[in-house]
């Protein structure tokens, strides 16, 4: 089976732009993660979905905001980008039926991106 | 709420002598606890989990970690270290408490990095 991945692997934006990230998961996954990796912050969690429907959050700003698609696939957007937004992220995708809390997630390659 | 604690920045081993890469939790239900590893520009790799059952859970490239409710830790382990092994480790836990919070999540230790010399 072919793994997660992650379009584009990177990107540059300067400051007030917009970016959207895209992920595929892992065939027959239905729930996609999203996190973002960074050097003082580590892993955090900012959105998981599942059959479309969004079950899950953390503690984010609104500028952050994802959706998914009929055939899994997933898109996370930020808007009003600020420098502090420079990091990994990181889609895991996983099988998520039953809340999905024994599942393990599948990450992807990974979007780093950097804000100028 | 859950989290997790990686007390070691970093851990340094000779080729092959064993490794062990520490990680305690906290949750209010039962934990389910996975580790990962990242390379450098990678993505997470995961080499196993404890669900339930045996507390000496294998998993993948000869890593085996052992669960320990008393001292609620999940510590990581190898018999013989490779410099390919070289990495960044990550212990993560969900609660299986039933809120809401974990689903789809995995709460992350900070990370260890592994050091292995030749």
């Amino acid at each position: 089976k072919a793994g997660v991945t992650q379009t584009p692997r990177y990107l540059i934006k300067t400051r007030g732009q917009q970016v959207t990230l895209s992920c595929s998961p892992i065939s027959g996954h239905r729930s996609v993660s999203w996190y973002q990796q960074t050097p003082g912050q580590g892993l955090q969690f900012l959105f998981e979905y599942f059959s479309e429907t969004q079950r899950n959050k953390g503690n984010f700003p609104g500028r952050f905001s994802g959706r998914q698609f009929s055939n899994s696939r997933s898109e996370m957007n930020v808007s009003t980008l600020e420098l502090g937004d420079s990091a990994l992220y990181l889609c895991a995708s996983s099988l998520g039926g039953l809340r999905g809390v024994t599942d393990t997630q599948y990450f992807g390659p990974g979007t780093r991106l950097t804000v100028l | 709420a859950q989290s997790v604690a990686q007390p070691e920045d970093q851990v340094n081993v000779a080729e092959g002598n064993p490794l062990t890469v520490k990680c305690t939790y906290s949750v209010s239900g039962n934990p389910y606890l996975f580790w990962y590893v990242q390379y450098p520009n990678r993505g997470l790799q995961f080499l196993l989990k404890y669900i339930t059952g045996d507390n000496l859970v294998k998993g993948s490239y000869g890593f085996e970690a052992e669960f320990n409710k008393s001292q609620t830790s999940f510590h990581l382990k190898k018999p013989s270290a490779l410099v390919s092994d070289s990495a960044l480790y990550f212990c993560a836990v969900r609660d299986s408490g039933g809120t809401t919070d974990s689903w789809g999540k995995l709460q992350f230790g900070a990370g260890t990095q592994v050091v292995v010399t030749p």
